[in-house]
């Protein structure tokens, strides 16, 4: 299947700080899907980026999708506690198939 | 709550048991997925149904046999297999097969351990 790569791995901010999630491809994605998971559940969809360039908010989470559409970012503002949990974008092309996830431990 | 609902949550096997997981969802959804997850990775696809039909075999073993009797149920059969199989497996469903059709909603996963 086809991978996609996410860094940081894992990340441990504290409550309040910011936090980005890379995920990077080497080839082209026509659209891009971010989920969360948290520890003990299963992945919940965030957003579906499409569009080149494209950029979405959701409350304190922004969601970007490269210009060249091979990579996508996800930020969060001042996290919580309830931010806690493993971020997948999920690409390329027509599958579902999984980013490698990025770990966000908030600690209070 | 989630509206794919996985049977059992829990199942412990030995390597020569025959099991099957189940997953059902009434969304109307045409696209049915497994995914197998170990602990801190990502979920791994291992086939998907697209309108009751096999449309993906992420090259898996055998040993995995999924049927799908209906457009709302998708089975995973299980025989022989080897420890290196415990993990959580997940079902899914989509309203079409592809990316661009919608979001995957997923079951809350079948724990599997094999000893």
């Amino acid at each position: 299947g086809q991978q996609v790569m996410q860094i940081p791995q894992y990340q441990h901010v504290q409550e309040g700080e910011d936090f980005t999630t890379y995920c990077n491809s080497s080839t082209t994605l026509s659209n891009i899907q971010w989920y969360k998971q948290r520890p003990g559940g299963h992945p919940v969809f965030l957003i579906q980026l499409v569009k080149s360039g494209e950029v979405k908010k959701q409350k304190r989470l922004t969601f970007q999708f490269g210009e060249a559409k091979k990579n996508s970012s996800l930020h969060i503002t001042a996290t919580q506690t309830t931010d806690v949990g493993t971020y997948f974008c999920a690409g390329p092309g027509n599958q579902f198939y999984f980013g490698t996830g990025t770990s966000l431990t908030v600690i209070p | 709550d989630t509206e794919v609902t996985q049977t059992p949550k829990h199942l412990v096997m030995g390597m020569t048991n025959k099991k099957s997981l189940k997953c059902e969802q009434h969304m109307g959804h045409r696209a049915m997925y497994w995914y197998k997850q170990k602990a801190k990775k990502p979920p791994e696809l291992m086939f998907v149904y697209s309108y009751e039909k096999l449309s993906i075999n992420e090259s898996v073993p055998s040993r995995f046999s999924p049927e799908c009797p209906n457009s709302s149920l998708l089975n995973l059969h299980l025989h022989a297999l080897q420890p290196e199989d415990s993990a959580l497996y997940l079902c899914a469903s989509s309203h079409r097969q592809g990316i661009g059709t919608g979001e995957l909603f997923f079951g809350e996963g079948s724990r599997l351990t094999v000893l």
